[in-house]
């Protein structure tokens, strides 16, 4: 498809274990980034990617949080040790360069029990 | 911490009407201004962009942006109930890496 893709759509998980979830750009963007949003919330800017340069992490709320983006296109989030306010919905967003024009993907739903 | 903050509301038009949504932000030094609509249960989407002082027009959609106030505005005229959705207001960050989103502000217009 042409526009931006997520995987999983949906996660449950048990606390203390690992996710990992995939983020497929737009063809051609060189930006990535990646948000999450909990109920009631706004958007919480994670981190972001730029072609080869090195990814601003500053949204990253702990150590447990790594992404990495392979070939300047495929992104994956990893959370290790997941605890139940990691519940969320995490976004991914791809852009052609220019700031604030993001391409949201549709999210993957993730819920710790 | 840089901050956007919204009104949550919500905001309640009948159709036809025009709908207000204002923002204001903390970091005087920014420069860069964006209106996302995010449906229930959908992805947010963008909708306008705005980077000087003044008005900018969409079709049935201004934007308003001061930065001597440190505000920024969405009008939409002529509301429909298709515009029901929640509005977040976006600041980029001065390092240009990062969008700041405020919380939203939930539009319901009636029919």
């Amino acid at each position: 498809g042409a526009g931006v893709s997520q995987s999983p759509s949906n996660k449950v998980t048990e606390k203390g274990k690992d996710v990992e979830l995939r983020c497929d750009p737009i063809s051609g963007h060189t930006a990535l980034y990646w948000y999450r949003q909990s109920l009631g919330q706004g958007l919480e800017f994670l981190i972001y990617f730029q072609g080869n340069s090195a990814p601003d992490k500053s949204g990253l709320p702990s150590d447990r949080f790594s992404a990495e983006r392979t070939g300047g296109s495929v992104s994956t989030l990893t959370i290790q040790r997941t605890q139940q306010e990691d519940s969320a919905v995490y976004l991914c967003a791809s852009s052609p360069g220019l700031i604030g024009e993001l391409f949201f993907g549709e999210g993957s739903r993730l819920t710790v029990l | 911490q840089k901050e956007v903050e919204q009104n949550s509301g919500p905001l309640s038009v009948p159709e036809g009407a025009i709908a207000s949504l204002n923002c204001t932000y903390s970091d005087r030094g920014s420069q860069s201004f964006f209106w996302y609509r995010q449906y229930s249960g959908k992805s947010p989407e963008l909708i306008m962009s705005i980077y000087s002082n003044g008005d900018k027009e969409d079709g049935r959609f201004t934007a308003q942006l001061n930065k001597a106030s440190q505000y920024v505005s969405l009008l939409i005229r002529d509301s429909q109930p298709s515009d029901s959705a929640t509005y977040l207001c976006a600041v980029a960050n001065q390092a240009g890496t990062a969008l700041i989103f405020g919380k939203g502000t939930t539009l319901s217009v009636s029919s």
